[in-house]
């Protein structure tokens, strides 16, 4: 199936820092999701979008959903040590039945 | 309180062997699906029921088998394990597979090693 491209690929950053994140599409989505997977565990939803121009936040998390329906952004704010993880933005095209649609995931790495 | 579990979180086998991996879910949800993540981290989905009936098939060895007793458990039997299905496996279920509001809950994955 069709793979997001998503970058950036890893990111290290200084405790305290912005994250940015997106993801891109050649076919337009119905619904895009965003998860973080910490070691070990699976993926934990963090933001779920289904209008194109949906600005959503969840606490330092905010995403957006493209205009064009074919891109996806979350932000993080002010990171923390415990923001360390994969973070996978998720897509939904029309008719999908459910079949969805993953990025190859963006590492972020806080330090100190 | 857990939402999506998995049993076993991780099984170490040999090449040939048959093996299961069971999923239940307390969310109540009607659709439940299998993922395969590789060593590269790449999510990848390979079946989905939606109230014991199958509605997606992707490309998958017929070496694996999904079978849905009920809404809330989808099992994953594998036949004739290889080495090349070494990897973690994580099961996700949904309220709906048209709905718009669709989204995904995972389980904690089980990881597969294949010797």
């Amino acid at each position: 199936g069709q793979q997001l491209n998503q970058s950036p690929q890893s990111m290290f950053i200084q405790e305290g820092e912005d994250v940015s994140m997106n993801c891109t599409s050649s076919s337009i989505f119905n619904t895009w999701l965003w998860y973080k997977q910490d070691p070990g565990e699976g993926p934990v939803l963090l933001i779920a979008l289904y209008k194109a121009g949906e600005l959503t936040s969840n606490g330092r998390l905010t995403a957006q959903f493209g205009i064009t329906r074919k891109d996806s952004f979350l932000n993080i704010s002010a990171s923390i040590p415990s923001d360390v993880g994969i973070y996978f933005c998720a897509g939904l095209p029309l008719d999908s039945w459910g079949k969805l649609q993953f990025g190859a995931g963006t590492q972020v790495v806080v330090t100190p | 309180d857990t939402a999506v579990s998995q049993t076993p979180k991780y099984l170490v086998t040999q090449m040939g062997n048959d093996k299961s991996i069971k999923c239940e879910q307390n969310l109540g949800h009607d659709t439940m699906y299998w993922y395969k993540q590789d060593s590269k981290k790449f999510l990848k989905i390979m079946f989905s029921y939606n109230n014991k009936e199958l509605i997606i098939n992707e490309t998958v060895p017929n070496r694996f088998s999904p079978k849905s007793p009920d809404k809330a458990h989808l099992n994953l039997h594998i036949n004739s394990l290889e080495l090349g299905d070494s990897a973690v496996y994580f099961c996700a279920s949904s309220h709906g597979h048209r709905l718009t509001y669709n989204e995904q809950f995972f389980g904690p994955g089980t990881r597969l090693t294949v010797l």
